[in-house]
């Protein structure tokens, strides 16, 4: 089974209006971290957001957040008011105490920003 | 600015040449670095976990002697690519971190774009 899983491809919103990218995951681990990245085209993968398995509220930075439901497994990530420069692949990734580190990351979703 | 730099960004090499991709902490030391692999519309594949001092992990299916990793310092690892093909053509990136728990910072360099002709 995949332990990130983005279900959304591409993604279209309107600019100023918010958009939810979904991501879910799959872990036994008690602790573990959620972290969103976005890559523009020219790769570089910029860290958003980041939600602990044991933090009680949900992260928030900027005009990102993350809608964390642990018993669901999913930790969305929330863009409000969306500019024309969010327009980008979105990962979402997990790291497990018990995996030495490494990151796992889901399939991306492309966000495309409409003027 | 950036924490991690990678160099080169863009590198062309002949096939049957190796080519070296550096990929440095700036400000912190990094007990862990992290190579990935990035194909086109893709997600990212690890290719290798580096600790400093010790031989690099590798992922199953990365071939080790084609992939050469060192990360001699806590400031700097290095992927070599052997004898590269036009197929090793690809987007590299790394990553590094302080620690191997959840919550550690993972910070990534600017990658670097490889075609092999």
């Amino acid at each position: 089974a995949q332990k990130i899983t983005q279900t959304q491809p591409g993604m279209f919103v309107q600019e100023k209006e918010a958009v939810t990218l979904d991501c879910t995951y799959d872990t036994s681990d008690p602790s573990y971290g959620l972290f969103w990245y976005k890559q523009p085209s020219s790769g570089e993968m910029i860290f958003l957001i980041y939600q602990g398995s044991y933090d009680q509220q949900n992260a928030t930075e900027g005009r990102y957040s993350l809608n964390f439901q642990k018993a669901r497994k999913s930790a969305n990530l929330v863009i409000s008011a969306s500019q024309l420069g969010d327009s980008a692949m979105y990962f979402c990734a997990m790291r497990e105490d018990t995996n030495a580190g490494k990151s796992t990351f889901g399939d991306g979703t492309t966000l495309t920003v409409k003027p | 600015g950036a924490v991690v730099s990678q160099h080169p960004s863009w590198v062309i090499c002949k096939s049957g040449t190796s080519v070296k991709i550096e990929c440095r902490s700036l400000d912190f030391q990094a007990t862990t670095m992290f190579w990935y692999r990035q194909f086109p519309k893709q997600s990212l594949m690890l290719m290798a976990t580096s600790n400093e001092g010790s031989k690099a992990t590798y992922e199953q299916g990365v071939e080790k002697d084609k992939f050469l990793i060192n990360h001699a310092s806590l400031t700097l690892s290095t992927l070599t690519v052997t004898s590269a093909h036009p197929e090793d053509s690809s987007f590299y990136i790394c990553s590094a971190t302080q620690g191997s728990r959840s919550g550690n910072t993972i910070y990534f360099g600017e990658g670097s774009w490889l075609t092999v002709v």
